[in-house]
């Protein structure tokens, strides 16, 4: 079956200091793996989206890392701001037998705090 | 350039009748996914349409189906709604079928008496 496991479930951290979220999966045949931030009662906004061959991408303070062997993602905030404060979702596609679906993580909650 | 854009915004039904939500995509994108997400879960998929067909389905009744217009826009309809049914409603559009960038809307808040 085809999983995505975030962790931790959430997090609370000063404004300024740095965080780690993690994702696990088990999604296969893997297509690519997305994080995303949704504010409460709004949609998800893309944040960095990897296919299996990249290891590293950025978008600003935002940066996310793959490892397809372990089959393990992290996405790592640096600078923290208040802004931040959010649920954090993994998203990895799977693309096979003619069918592309996307299994969603149930996210991390991150607040930051003054 | 407009976003994808869903309505109503929040919608209160009861117990048994029929809901139809609305969604239009970003202008030139021609596939529409629709997700049900329940307050502190991720969302699920739903359905996936591409070209007016349906391309994907996830693992809800047949309650629930959707269509797409010629303009790409969607709707998605349940029928004999039950409290379950009570989460937030979120339509992502996106280029092709399997795009790997897909833009969501601000989600339709449904809830259930």
């Amino acid at each position: 079956k085809n999983q995505v496991e975030q962790s931790p479930q959430s997090l609370i951290i000063l404004e300024g200091k740095n965080c780690t979220l993690q994702c696990n999966y088990t999604v296969s045949p893997f297509s690519n793996l997305r994080w995303y931030k949704q504010d409460t009662g709004r949609g998800p906004v893309s944040l960095t989206i990897m296919t299996f061959s990249e290891n590293t991408k950025s978008n600003g303070r935002y940066t996310a890392t793959l490892d397809a062997d372990t089959k393990q993602s992290s996405l790592h905030i640096t600078a923290s701001q208040l802004s931040d404060s959010a649920s954090y979702i993994c998203v990895v596609t799977y693309s096979g037998a003619g069918s592309y679906q996307l299994t969603f993580g149930k996210g991390t909650k991150l607040s930051v705090i003054p | 350039d407009a976003g994808v854009t869903q309505s109503p915004t929040h919608l209160i039904k009861t117990r048994g009748q029929h809901v139809t939500l609305r969604c239009s995509p970003i202008s030139g994108h021609k596939s529409v996914s629709w997700y049900q997400q329940v307050l502190g879960q991720g969302p699920q998929f739903i359905f996936q349409y591409y070209e007016k067909e349906e391309r994907g389905r996830g693992n809800f009744p047949d309650r629930f189906s959707a269509r797409q217009f010629p303009n790409y826009s969607s709707e998605l309809n349940v029928n004999a709604l039950l409290l379950g049914d009570s989460a937030l409603y979120l339509c992502a559009s996106s280029l092709e079928r399997t795009s790997y960038e897909q833009y969501f809307g601000p989600g339709t808040r449904l809830t259930v008496t």
